[in-house]
């Protein structure tokens, strides 16, 4: 079975920087592409990084150059660097990936706080 | 960059009744589209894919139409369960969401 579990959301202070983890089961994320996505309080979805399975990365705009997206192969586990935190970076940080059709499997997700 | 627009932003609705919710893309993305409902707390769930496949448990209530363009989901008739939020996404390399359809009760 399938399983995303995100970790490492908290409150953070505007400027600073934070590691969010998403732990996958049940499939190599190696094999799949692995995305995060966010959601603002009582807002809509917005994509904001993608790692292939190839390696290549891709980001969202908003973030492009203050997020880094990672995976680490030995732990089977998907990353999502933030720094340079900004208010509006505040959301629900959902990882998910493919199971052949399009965004299958979405972990619980985690909130992130920036805020002083 | 790919935009989709969704409308209406709201549907107000009675159980029972068919659920038309409009996506339209800034340039043809083929088939390349898929619909997710989300509920309060909850991720989204996948519903449709490719436009117009089913995942496998979804409700056949539920259905997906278009191409290029404009695409469309379908409730055929409500049920208390379906009462949520839709999206419609594209991928091309990077990722695209439009701002949703909210499906609530009259």
């Amino acid at each position: 079975e399938v399983q995303l579990v995100e970790s490492g959301g908290g409150l953070i202070q505007p400027g600073g920087s934070l590691r969010l983890s998403c732990a996958a089961s049940g499939f190599t994320v190696s094999f799949n592409f692995m995305t995060w996505v966010r959601q603002a309080p009582g807002k809509g979805l917005e994509w904001v990084s993608i790692i292939y399975s190839g390696g290549d990365t891709y980001y969202a705009d908003s973030v492009k150059g203050r997020f880094t997206i990672s995976r680490d192969d030995s732990k089977n586990t998907l990353y999502l660097q933030m720094s340079s935190l900004r208010a509006e970076d505040t959301a629900i940080y959902y990882c998910a990936t493919t199971g052949g059709a399009a965004l299958d499997y979405w972990g619980q997700g985690t909130l992130v706080t920036v805020s002083s | 960059e790919i935009v989709l627009t969704q409308s209406p932003a709201t549907l107000s609705l009675s159980p029972g009744e068919r659920a038309t919710l409009s996506c339209r893309a800034s340039q043809s993305i083929n088939n390349y589209l898929a619909w997710y409902q989300q509920k309060p707390g909850q991720a989204p769930r996948l519903l449709i894919y490719d436009a117009s496949k089913r995942v496998t448990g979804i409700p056949a209530r539920f259905s997906g139409s278009g191409s290029g363009t404009d695409f469309t989901l379908t409730i055929s008739s409500l049920e208390p369960e379906d009462f949520a939020v839709y999206y419609c996404q594209h991928c091309n390399k990077e990722f695209t969401f439009g701002g949703g359809t909210k499906v609530e009760m009259k």
